[in-house]
């Protein structure tokens, strides 16, 4: 079974700061990797996704993430965060080849961007 | 392309009352899906369809919930005698293959007092 950990659940920052949000897996697969943000009383919007070649994916809104498969890490960063950047972030995998694209999610990290 | 919709956004119910939620997915995907998530946590996999065929279900899916896609369109969840720990926001999302990703809706904010 695969597991997501975002360990941490809250990430205060300033704004224009850069941010880095932290996420590891688990699995004896390979995996694909996504990031999600969620505003408050919203669905889920996909930031980005890696599902193979380069490591480094870039997603919307300034936001990019690595792909480290020694250290099973998929962190997700932005150099000069926005107000508006305020929301809660998920970390998420998928395995490919299973007949359906089921997401495990981790618990997500809260970004609280002051002026 | 109008997105994911559900509804309603927000019900709230007593104990033991039947709640239905119904999502319309974009319309050129085939694959529609159902989470949950309650307070603090991410959201969890409750069921899948492909087309009309309900091809998943997890066991988190207790026999008081019951999930239709009719005609492969839109979709319902139901849940029967609701109890407390039923409360969370019921997420339904949509993708046109097996790689990439969904579009998620807005979600159901279910309430039971």
């Amino acid at each position: 079974a695969q597991s997501v950990t975002q360990l941490d659940s809250q990430v205060p920052v300033f704004e224009e700061a850069p941010v880095e949000l932290r996420c590891n897996y688990s699995s004896s697969v390979s995996v694909y990797l996504f990031w999600y943000v969620q505003y408050p009383n919203q669905g889920l919007q996909l930031l980005l996704k890696y599902l193979s070649g380069s490591t480094l994916v870039k997603g919307i809104n300034g936001f990019e993430a690595e792909f480290n498969k020694s250290q099973t890490s998929f962190h997700l960063r932005k150099p000069s965060v926005h107000i508006s950047d305020t929301a809660e972030y998920f970390c998420a995998v998928s395995v490919p080849n299973t007949g359906f694209q089921k997401l495990v999610f981790g618990t997500g990290t809260r970004l609280l961007v002051s002026p | 392309d109008t997105g994911v919709s559900q509804d309603p956004r927000h019900k709230i119910t007593k104990r033991g009352q039947n709640v239905t939620f119904r999502c319309d997915p974009i319309s050129e995907h085939n694959r529609l899906y159902w989470y949950r998530q309650t307070l603090g946590q991410g959201p969890e996999f409750l069921t899948y369809f492909q087309n009309e065929a309900q091809l998943e279900k997890s066991r988190l899916l207790s026999d008081r919930f019951s999930a239709e896609r009719p005609k492969g369109s839109f979709s319902t969840l139901e849940i029967q005698r609701t109890e407390q720990g039923d409360s969370a926001m019921y997420l339904c999302a949509s993708s046109p293959g097996l790689v990439g990703g969904y579009t998620f809706g807005s979600g159901t904010r279910l309430t039971v007092v």
